[in-house]
């Protein structure tokens, strides 16, 4: 069935340090690729997302690259500062007419002081 | 308005207790969703509301009745519900039904506890 892959479930940087987190997916037909993030207690909130006609977005720190070819996208934060620890979770719409997203089961960012 | 609000916050029941959660937003968007999310998981979709009709149920056990009565408002009738059934309750909203690259906005969710 149609899923989406997310790793590394945890990660632990310094201040100041870049992280990546990468999903995989299965359906060839999402075209549309969300990012996620969970502060503790809080609703999920978009962060960026991807469309499949564009290989690399940014927004300040935050970027997503998506390789169609090999059907996974990825997130890199530069320069993390402690505010960027929360649950990040990435999603795909699966091959449907009915908007249903199916999410990564998320990654846990700390950044350290 | 560009926000998604839902009450209560916060919702302790009995497994025979009647109660209801509710959704608003007020940014024109038709299509509307339930999501489960238990703790250090991903939210799991339950039911989908396409222009104020039922388009996906996701299998999810009568217990749970949503409600649809006008573009805005998006309930969630809980009835006679199980301890395992306590989680954050999130309601979402898009654009337009149907099309996979709108963006989905959630509330703040409802945090319930069943005793």
């Amino acid at each position: 069935g149609e899923n989406v892959e997310q790793h590394p479930s945890t990660l632990s940087v310094q201040e100041g340090d870049s992280a990546v987190i990468k999903c995989t997916y299965s359906d060839s037909a999402s075209n549309y690729f969300p990012w996620y993030k969970q502060e503790l207690g809080k609703r999920p909130q978009l962060i960026i997302d991807i469309r499949s006609n564009v290989g690399e977005k940014k927004d300040q720190r935050i970027a997503v690259t998506l390789n169609k070819t090999a059907k996974h996208f990825s997130l890199h934060i530069t320069e993390t500062q402690p505010e960027d620890s929360a649950v990040y979770f990435c999603a795909a719409p699966i091959r449907s007419n009915t908007g249903k997203l199916i999410f990564g089961q998320g990654t846990t960012l700390q950044v350290k002081p | 308005d560009t926000e998604v609000t839902q009450t209560p916050k916060h919702l302790v029941m009995g497994m025979t207790n009647k109660k209801s959660l509710k959704c608003e937003q007020h940014m024109g968007h038709r299509a509307m969703y339930w999501y489960k999310q238990k703790a250090k998981k991903p939210p799991e979709l339950m039911f989908v509301y396409s222009y104020e009709k039922l388009s996906i149920n996701e299998s999810v056990p009568s217990r749970f009745s949503p409600e649809c009565p006008n573009s805005s408002l998006l309930n969630l009738h809980l009835h006679a519900l199980q301890p395992e059934d306590s989680a954050l309750y999130l309601c979402a909203s898009s654009h337009t039904p149907g099309r996979l690259t709108d963006t989905q906005y959630f509330g703040p969710g409802t945090r319930l506890t069943v005793l």
